[in-house]
């Protein structure tokens, strides 16, 4: 079974950047695809980039091209997310979640337990 | 970019059946996977590939898609069940590789 466990909380001024990490744990990142996914305060689920999991090269939705970032270190298992110029509307619970499988049709079988990332002057 | 359209809520009574439905445009030749969320908790998957099921989930929990609607069906409600539920599929290729519906809360009265 995978285990995802993700960095605390963090408070971040506008125009900041935040990295959240998630460590791997059952499983190796090199066998699963990662992904994240943020969800404001009484909002729903919004893709925010990942890995394709056919060839395994970084991929982000429009929404937050040329601000995200998403990247692994093997040798510790964890994978990382940072958001960069941040402003209020970022204030969301981040999540990584998993990919055990291979190709576009894959579901998110495990997610982290989440981040509050607080952004406020 | 695909969209996913889903009900802002449903209500159902306790041992009956709730259906969420997930609506696309030809989303029948999709693979849909459906997202159980309680309050603070993180999503669970709780139908995967349109209608597999993974371990630990209740057989109360089944899937079903066709045409241009997706469906989640939860027999004999529990109270355990109040929750979001999610549709998402991939839509590869395009500026949102991941699709999430907007979410429906099941209320059990």
């Amino acid at each position: 079974q995978v285990q995802l466990v993700q960095s605390g909380a963090e408070v971040r001024e506008p125009g900041a950047s935040v990295k959240v990490s998630c460590k791997v744990s059952g499983y190796t990142l090199t066998e699963l695809s990662m992904h994240w996914v943020r969800q404001a305060p009484g909002k729903g689920l919004e893709f925010m980039g990942g890995f394709h999991p056919e060839d395994g090269e970084a991929i982000y939705a429009q929404n937050f091209q040329g601000r995200v970032t998403v990247t692994e270190d093997t040798s510790t298992d964890t994978t990382y997310m940072e958001l960069r110029s941040l402003s209020s509307d970022d204030t969301a619970v981040y999540y990584c979640a998993s990919s055990l499988c291979y190709t576009t049709s894959c579901p998110l079988d495990y997610w982290g337990q989440g981040t509050l990332v607080t952004v406020s002057s | 970019s695909y969209v996913l359209t889903q009900p802002p809520s449903v209500s159902v009574a306790p041992g009956q059946t709730a259906r969420v439905t997930c609506g696309g445009n030809n989303i029948g030749s999709e693979t849909v996977h459906w997202y159980q969320q309680k309050p603070g908790q993180a999503p669970v998957l709780v139908v995967y590939d349109d209608t597999d099921r993974p371990s630990g989930i209740p057989e109360r929990f089944s899937g079903s898609n066709s045409g241009n609607t997706a469906t989640l069906t939860i027999s004999r409600v529990e109270a355990g069940d109040e929750a979001d539920y999610y549709c998402q599929v991939w839509d590869s290729g395009s500026d949102h590789p991941v699709v999430f519906g907007g979410g429906t809360k099941m209320t059990v009265l």
